[in-house]
């Protein structure tokens, strides 16, 4: 079983709608927890990053932990057609730092 | 503009030639690191430095090494390349010593034949 668990998704949606992406651990020490957005052929670019549980907000963007279920998730309001991307979970305690494998979000006019 | 570049962005080699990637930030960053990136695998850390001299091994250093002799600068070193080292790699590097805000470079895409 992997540490990281998320579903590659392809996930499509039309343009507005709630995007809802998910991950889910095995390791209860990981304490920060970060998602990525990759364009294709470009490098991963850091979108939300949090520390423990909670919610955080950022423009369209909210991320969201639950430790207790050892879940996360991101969620992107009014999405739009530059949203499409491939996104990726992080998390890390002071020993690792892993990646999950990503969702490829596509959002259609 | 503060970035982080990768040289060569593509490169097709054959099994034993040496080869160097190379990596620069501009942004005095403490941290740098490499991953590689396979499908279905995700990335995977090969090498991070926490600074000038101090480099450590991640999660798959096997065939892989590094240095870091100047704070702006952290190639990547396949001495006998193989089939299995072709990857898309990316560079990375933060400020301190946090890997959860790290900004990545393009990548290089390698084909080992």
């Amino acid at each position: 079983q992997k540490e990281v668990e998320q579903d590659p998704g392809p996930l499509s949606v039309p343009e507005g709608a709630i995007v809802s992406l998910n991950c889910t651990y095995s390791n209860s020490a990981f304490q920060y927890f970060m998602w990525y957005r990759q364009y294709s052929r470009k490098g991963p670019e850091l979108l939300m990053y949090t520390y423990s549980s909670g919610n955080k907000e950022d423009g369209r963007f909210t991320a969201q932990v639950d430790k207790s279920s050892k879940y996360i998730s991101l969620f992107i309001r009014d999405s739009q057609p530059s949203d499409s991307a491939t996104y990726l979970c992080a998390m890390s305690n002071t020993d690792k730092l892993i990646f999950g494998t990503g969702t490829r979000l596509q959002v259609f006019p | 503009e503060a970035q982080v570049t990768q040289n060569p962005r593509y490169l097709i080699t054959v099994t034993g030639k040496k080869l160097t990637v190379t990596c620069s930030q501009n942004m005095n960053h403490e941290y740098m690191s490499w991953y590689r990136q396979d499908p279905g695998l995700g990335l995977r850390q090969i090498y991070y430095s926490m600074n000038v001299e101090v480099t450590d091994k991640g999660d798959v250093p096997e065939g892989y090494k590094v240095s870091r002799k100047e704070k702006r600068n952290f190639p990547l070193i396949l001495e006998s390349p193989s089939p299995n080292q072709t990857s898309l790699y990316f560079c990375a590097s933060s400020s301190g010593w946090g890997r959860e805000t790290q900004y990545f470079g393009p990548g290089t895409r390698l084909l080992v034949l």
